[in-house]
């Protein structure tokens, strides 16, 4: 049982490049989310997917964009990479069902910026 | 809105010390609380959670219980073992515009010596 896996797990970009980081969940569940891990920041939410079809901004959207492909995948994208975007890039999921359940992460990618 | 505030770290403790992480939440209505833990080079993981004033989580010989009246969620362990070594997040759940967008705190990085 996977769970959420992201791909790939390190990166390191140049100014200026592009790129698409993926996630994809095998636990059905309907909300995916993508978040940035930066040193004494903790989690900062960049967008999310409340259902398939839907995505929506959080606090931290500028420079990235994102497409809920399928139920089971979520990419986020980097069009021109600035070194502001150096950081830990995790993607969540949750239910979508209400209830209290937690959410389930995937293990990062680690992205640096030339 | 929901914000959470965790003590700042890194908390440094010997082994078999006893731990406390302070947790305390601003939120309207009635959120579920979380403990996640997250070990180096992975991603989040759920440590226990309370759903209700009160309620006390435990696992792996943590626990923290639900206390309404002083808005908190504090996270004990009675006797820290190297292992445990980690950082640890607070986190409540919350909803926006009909969306679960749950609310960490910044997370406190705890150093257990041999």
């Amino acid at each position: 049982n996977a769970g959420v896996t992201q791909t790939p797990k390190f990166q390191v970009l140049k100014t200026g490049q592009s790129m698409t980081l993926q996630c994809a969940q095998d636990m059905n569940h309907n909300s995916m989310y993508w978040y940035r891990q930066d040193p004494g920041m903790g989690l900062r939410l960049i967008y999310y997917s409340a259902s398939e079809g839907t995505t929506d901004k959080g606090e931290v959207p500028n420079g990235y964009n994102v497409s809920r492909l399928n139920k089971r995948e979520f990419s986020l994208r980097l069009e021109s990479a600035a070194p502001s975007q150096t950081s830990v890039y995790f993607c969540a999921t949750y239910t979508g069902d209400g209830s209290n359940q937690p959410q389930h992460f995937g293990d990062g990618t680690r992205l640096s910026i030339l | 809105g929901n914000s959470v505030t965790q003590m700042e770290g890194p908390v440094t403790l010997s082994e078999e010390a006893f731990l406390t992480i302070n947790c305390t939440y601003t939120a309207t209505g009635y959120p579920s609380l979380f403990w996640y833990v997250q070990y180096p080079g992975e991603g989040l993981q759920l440590l226990l959670k309370a759903t209700k004033a009160d309620d006390k989580g435990s696992n792996k010989g943590f626990e923290a219980t639900y206390r309404k009246e002083t808005t908190s969620f504090h996270l004990e362990k009675g006797s820290v073992q190297v292992s445990d070594s980690a950082v640890y997040f607070c986190a409540l759940s919350g909803a926006s515009g009909g969306s679960y967008i749950p609310t960490f705190g910044r997370g406190t990085s705890l150093i257990v010596h041999p």
